[in-house]
């Protein structure tokens, strides 16, 4: 079955920072993954998507970029962070049915 | 990518009640989605609706794919306190960027 990682679990940085959040996948191949952002609970957004390695597409311009290093590896990375990358990042994958990993807790102060 | 109405934004219910939720949209989309979340963790998939006017079970829970492919309905049977939680509809019109709406939030009183 399909595996879903993320690390670390919660996070709490000081604005200007950089960041590195990591999913990794186990349980199959050439996945789909993405990159979502929660901010209060509600409303997930969709930041980056990624169909196979070094394929990104970003959906909202922003302050973050992402990378996919090896085929079961997605990354998001900030440079500098600001207070309102604050949020729960969740990776995800698949096609059509798209599965959530646990999420990464952000907190810039 | 666009916003999904959906509602209620939340509900309170007695346990064995029955609840209903729904979601609209403007533009038509090819497959819908529905998902919960519990505090502090990821979406779970609840059930996948691909074809309109199709009816799908997922034990107590029931997902419809509405006609016009505009909007889509979530039912709850005989709810129980494990149901409490964020409800997410989720819209896909075409390639693979979900559209989500803004949760409906239940919570179920024993």
């Amino acid at each position: 079955s399909q595996t879903i990682h993320q690390w670390p679990a919660t996070l709490v940085q000081p604005v200007g920072s950089p960041l590195s959040l990591e999913c990794t996948v186990e349980g199959t191949s050439n996945p789909n993954l993405y990159w979502y952002r929660q901010a209060a609970g509600r409303g997930l957004q969709l930041l980056f998507y990624s169909v196979g390695i070094g394929q990104i597409s970003s959906e909202v311009p922003q302050n973050l970029s992402a990378s996919r290093p090896q085929d079961r590896q997605f990354i998001l990375s900030s440079k500098k962070l600001l207070l309102s990358d604050s949020g729960f990042y969740l990776c995800a994958l698949g096609a059509y049915e798209q599965y959530f990993g646990p999420g990464t807790r952000l907190t810039v102060t | 990518g666009q916003q999904l109405n959906q509602s209620p934004q939340s509900m309170f219910i007695q346990e064995g009640e029955d609840v209903s939720m729904n979601c609209t949209s403007s533009s038509i989309f090819n497959t819908w989605l529905w998902y919960k979340q519990d505090p502090g963790e990821g979406p779970v998939l609840l059930i996948a609706l691909y074809k309109a006017g199709e009816l799908t079970s997922n034990g107590r829970l029931t997902a419809q794919f509405g006609i016009t492919r505009k909007d889509s309905f979530l039912n709850i049977s005989a709810s129980i306190p494990s149901d409490v939680g964020i409800y997410f509809c989720a819209g896909l019109p075409s390639g693979y960027a979900l559209n989500f709406g803004k949760g409906t939030s239940l919570l179920v009183t024993p």
